[in-house]
């Protein structure tokens, strides 16, 4: 099994562009979610989902879409990049739900010039 | 929403010094699990407490729930550097099904 993959590992971005992180896992989970990583700011969680078709927010939602047409996949799309979305992003993945072992992926370190 | 403290946000410590972080509640908590991040690396799940007063150990880590279950602790014997990084707890959020993080606790190891 590879895990969690995310892709690109690294982006450079201006400001007003758009682009989308990908995140996918082949483990057969059923819950997924996005991190974002910023010094002194911990883990914040930007969108999760329960499952295909369903996703909802987390603490730190605006300026990001998501969506869940399988199980498999869960990109998460910057819909006008700014400075503040510089940062590291994770993708973490669990069997059922936000009381399981949450794997995570290796990140993308997002600059937004 | 759930929220949860962790401290101390940076921990400098020579080798074979004990270590330890915490995190802390205002509401009970159903579980917490902690991670490890290493520098340049992703978080890595180290262990999940459930139970109320609840101890675990893992070599020279010492993981417990507060009988309230509203804090957790996490001691290190004896760093060494390998235990260099960042510990995270997580708790779910009691209002839905979303894992928060708490703002981690970063861990360095002088030799």
């Amino acid at each position: 099994n590879a895990g969690v993959t995310q892709t690109p590992k690294f982006q450079v971005l201006k400001t007003g562009q758009s682009m989308t992180l990908q995140c996918a896992q082949d483990m057969n989970h059923e819950y997924m979610s996005w991190y974002r990583q910023d010094p002194g700011m911990g883990l914040r969680l930007i969108h999760y989902s329960v499952g295909a078709g369903i996703t909802d927010q987390g603490e730190v939602p605006n300026g990001y879409n998501v969506s869940r047409s399988t199980t498999e996949d869960f990109p998460l799309r910057l819909l006008s990049a700014a400075p503040s979305q510089t940062s590291v992003y994770f993708c973490a993945s669990s069997y059922s739900g936000a009381v399981d072992t949450q794997y995570f992926g290796p990140g993308t370190r997002l600059t937004v010039l | 929403g759930q929220q949860v403290m962790q401290i101390p946000q940076y921990q400098h410590v020579q080798e074979g010094e004990d270590f330890t972080t915490y995190c802390n509640s205002s509401t009970t908590l159903s579980n917490i699990q902690w991670y490890k991040q290493r520098p340049g690396g992703h978080p890595v799940f180290l262990i999940q407490l459930v139970k109320s007063g609840e101890v675990k150990k893992q070599k020279r880590l010492t993981f417990q729930f507060g009988e309230a279950k509203k804090n957790s602790s996490l001691h290190i014997t004896a760093t060494q550097t390998t235990d260099v990084g960042t510990y995270f707890c997580a708790v779910r959020d009691n209002q839905g099904g979303k894992l928060i993080f708490g703002q981690g606790t970063e861990l360095s190891v002088k030799p």
